[in-house]
């Protein structure tokens, strides 16, 4: 199995305050991917890096922000959650970037 | 919008049955084609990558592609209770700004009964 792990695992918070998660493999990969999980809505991409200081936004980026300053993390921040971001969140990598994902177990992230 | 489209189902099969699970994809352009599996509160999990034409078999997975007719297929042989799973279909094409994007299915439901 891919080296990624995620954490927390899971976090409940109130609207407002920051919340910070942590993606980090042990694979080398170049590309790493957030994902969030909502029913009626399926896998959707908040951002993603193709390499160290590179990102990207994905399709619902609003109200998120990444760093990736080590190729084996990569982290995802809230500013200031909202009750509209409870979800759960995948981090996921890739060696080339076609497709081919590893998941992480993913952190499920309530917010108050 | 480029979308791909499953069927939710569920899609309920006996065990030892084949399961038959169908994604169609709308852009022409998409070049990579993937079945993840996700069992409930799980993560997904990639099962089988496809890339031309035609059949691609591992084990008892067999992935199915016709890009002419722009659907990609996933059949499960000897359906067994563990292989009752969310099936998600991914197709990897080109943005507007011809940077590759993964677009993903909702996924289909798929339940094997004893």
């Amino acid at each position: 199995d891919a080296g990624i792990t995620q954490s927390p695992r899971h976090k409940v918070t109130e609207t407002g305050t920051p919340v910070t998660l942590r993606c980090h493999q042990t694979e080398n990969h170049r590309y790493m991917y957030w994902y969030r999980q909502d029913p009626g809505h399926g896998l959707r991409l908040i951002h993603y890096s193709y390499g160290v200081k590179d990102t990207d936004k994905g399709e619902v980026s609003d109200g998120y922000s990444v760093s990736r300053s080590k190729t084996e993390d990569f982290l995802l921040t809230l500013e200031s959650a909202t009750s509209s971001q409870t979800s759960v969140y995948f981090c996921a990598i890739s060696a080339l970037g076609r497709g081919e994902l590893f998941f992480g177990e993913g952190s499920r992230l309530t917010v108050l | 919008q480029k979308e791909v489209e499953q069927n939710s189902g569920p899609l309920s099969v006996p065990e030892g049955a084949i399961a038959s699970l169908n994604c169609t994809y709308s852009d022409r352009g998409s070049q990579s084609f993937f079945w993840y599996r996700q069992y409930s509160g799980k993560s997904p999990e990639l099962i089988m990558s496809i890339y031309s034409n035609g059949d691609k078999e591992d084990g008892r997975f067999t992935a199915q592609l016709n890009k002419a007719s722009q659907y990609v297929s996933l059949l499960i042989r000897d359906s067994q209770p563990s292989d009752s799973a969310t099936y998600l279909c991914a197709v990897n094409t080109l943005n507007a700004g011809n940077n590759r994007k993964l677009i993903w299915g909702l996924g289909t439901s798929l339940a094997v009964n004893p």
